[in-house]
């Protein structure tokens, strides 16, 4: 079945500690591919997106995430977590042949930061 | 600022009350959405709009109705017919281009919640 999943619910690290957010899709041809984040309460924006071209991406407040086609992953990361970075993240595809701007999301990591 | 305004930010519904939420947007996006979101499963697309006087459904449509009457509003009636109404609700927006994904922006949503 057509999916995206977010195998970790949540993950707690300590601030200036690396990061890294799973993202896996099932989906048979790669779709476009999203990394949204969500602060408590608010609506989402959008960190960064891939539709071709090189696998590693970079988006905003300091976070890349990297395309692999042979894993089906698309996996958030950022070197150095700041407090601030505690929300929730969601990974989202938008399929091919499925309506241009159909977004279809994970469930969410929830990322708690300790001081 | 351009942006996507969506009240009240909490609303409370009686049972066999039909309820509406308010998205108004000033970005002079061709396309909105309406999406649920409940712990644990990420967001859920509701309704669509790509034009005025034209929607169609998403994966959740039962139990909810919605107008385009206006480029700038994209209102939600959840009606008394939608069984577990308890949710966060989000709006988005996004410009549409033929042939191309464009992304959404989101409002920071309407939590409603059963009395």
């Amino acid at each position: 079945a057509q999916s995206v999943t977010q195998p970790d619910i949540h993950i707690t690290v300590s601030e200036g500690a690396s990061l890294e957010l799973r993202c896996n899709y099932s989906y048979g041809a790669t779709p476009y591919l999203f990394w949204y984040v969500q602060s408590p309460g608010q609506g989402l924006q959008l960190l960064l997106k891939y539709f071709s071209g090189d696998t590693l991406v970079q988006g905003i407040k300091g976070f890349e995430a990297e395309f692999k086609r042979s894993q089906s992953s698309f996996n958030l990361r950022k070197p150095s977590v700041h407090w601030s970075d505690a929300a929730e993240y969601f990974c989202a595809v938008v399929p091919l042949g499925g309506g241009y701007n159909k977004l279809i999301f994970g469930a969410g990591t929830r990322l708690a930061v300790h001081p | 600022d351009g942006g996507i305004t969506q009240s009240p930010k909490y609303l409370f519904r009686k049972e066999g009350q039909n309820v509406t939420l308010s998205c108004e947007q000033n970005l002079n996006h061709d396309a909105m959405y309406w999406y649920r979101q409940d712990p644990g499963q990420g967001l859920r697309l509701i309704y669509y709009s790509q034009i005025v006087n034209d929607f169609q459904k998403g994966d959740i449509a039962e139990g909810y109705s919605v107008s385009r009457e206006k480029k700038e509003s994209f209102p939600l009636t959840v009606t008394s017919a939608q069984k577990n109404p308890t949710a966060f609700y989000l709006c988005a927006s996004s410009p549409v281009r033929e042939g191309r994904h464009q992304p959404q922006h989101f409002g920071d949503g309407t939590r409603l919640s059963i009395l």
